[in-house]
């Protein structure tokens, strides 16, 4: 099992580009997240698909779009990328079912973005 | 709002010590999860520990231990003979239970050195 696959691993963009960042699990799992992580503030919850066709803004969703394409995958998408969305994202998923009780999340191993 | 808060950016152990890191958090639930996750240099986020809030017995994995006082809400990880592969930056999360949407909540992070 690959886990939590996440493509691409770096990425240089200039303002105003766009882009999607894709994310694909292979474990089953009905929950999907994704995260951006900057110096001092940890994580932060962008956008999360508690299963497949339903999506939520998380706490810092302004600036993305994200798309359950199905039940293994969940695309996080720039309009219109600005330098404050310099960050590195992850996706995770997990599964109340799947994961166990404590229903964990499995993270990617993230993307680096650089916008200039 | 629920928060979770490291108050230590930066800690540093002498190799085959023993460090503690603390989290504390703010939550009026009473049922709920809390993580301990590492992320190394390679940016993969990976679980530590995990605790279950009524489950009174703290939570030991290998050399990891917490200190889990739910009155004082506080959740704090215990490394005993630190090893040069413990270096990394460390998250704590909480989740509540039953909330439908297993969203986690992280703090800012503890990077850890280990001196050798």
């Amino acid at each position: 099992n690959a886990g939590v696959t996440q493509t691409p691993k770096f990425q240089v963009l200039k303002t105003g580009q766009s882009m999607t960042l894709q994310c694909a699990q292979d474990m089953n799992h009905n929950s999907m997240y994704w995260y951006r992580q900057d110096p001092g503030m940890g994580l932060r919850l962008i956008y999360y698909s508690a299963s497949e066709g339903t999506t939520d803004k998380g706490e810092v969703p302004n600036g993305y779009n994200v798309s359950r394409l199905n039940k293994r995958e969940f695309s996080l998408r720039l309009e219109s990328a600005a330098p404050s969305q310099t960050s590195v994202y992850f996706c995770a998923s997990s599964d109340p079912w799947t994961s166990g009780i404590y229903n964990e999340q499995f993270f990617g191993p993230g993307t680096r973005l650089t916008v200039l | 709002a629920q928060t979770v808060t490291q108050s230590q950016p930066e800690m540093s152990v002498q190799e085959a010590e023993t460090v503690t890191l603390s989290c504390t958090y703010d939550t009026s639930e009473s049922d709920y999860y809390l993580f301990w996750y590492k992320q190394p240099p390679s940016r993969q986020m990976i679980l530590v520990i995990r605790q279950e809030a009524y489950k009174q017995q703290n939570a030991t994995e290998n050399r990891f231990s917490v200190n889990f006082q739910k009155a004082a809400k506080s959740f704090s990880l215990k490394i005993s003979d630190s090893q040069l592969g413990d270096a990394a930056m460390y998250f704590c999360a909480y989740m509540p239970r039953g909330s439908g949407t297993y969203k986690y909540i992280f703090g800012t992070g503890t990077r850890l050195k280990v001196l050798a």
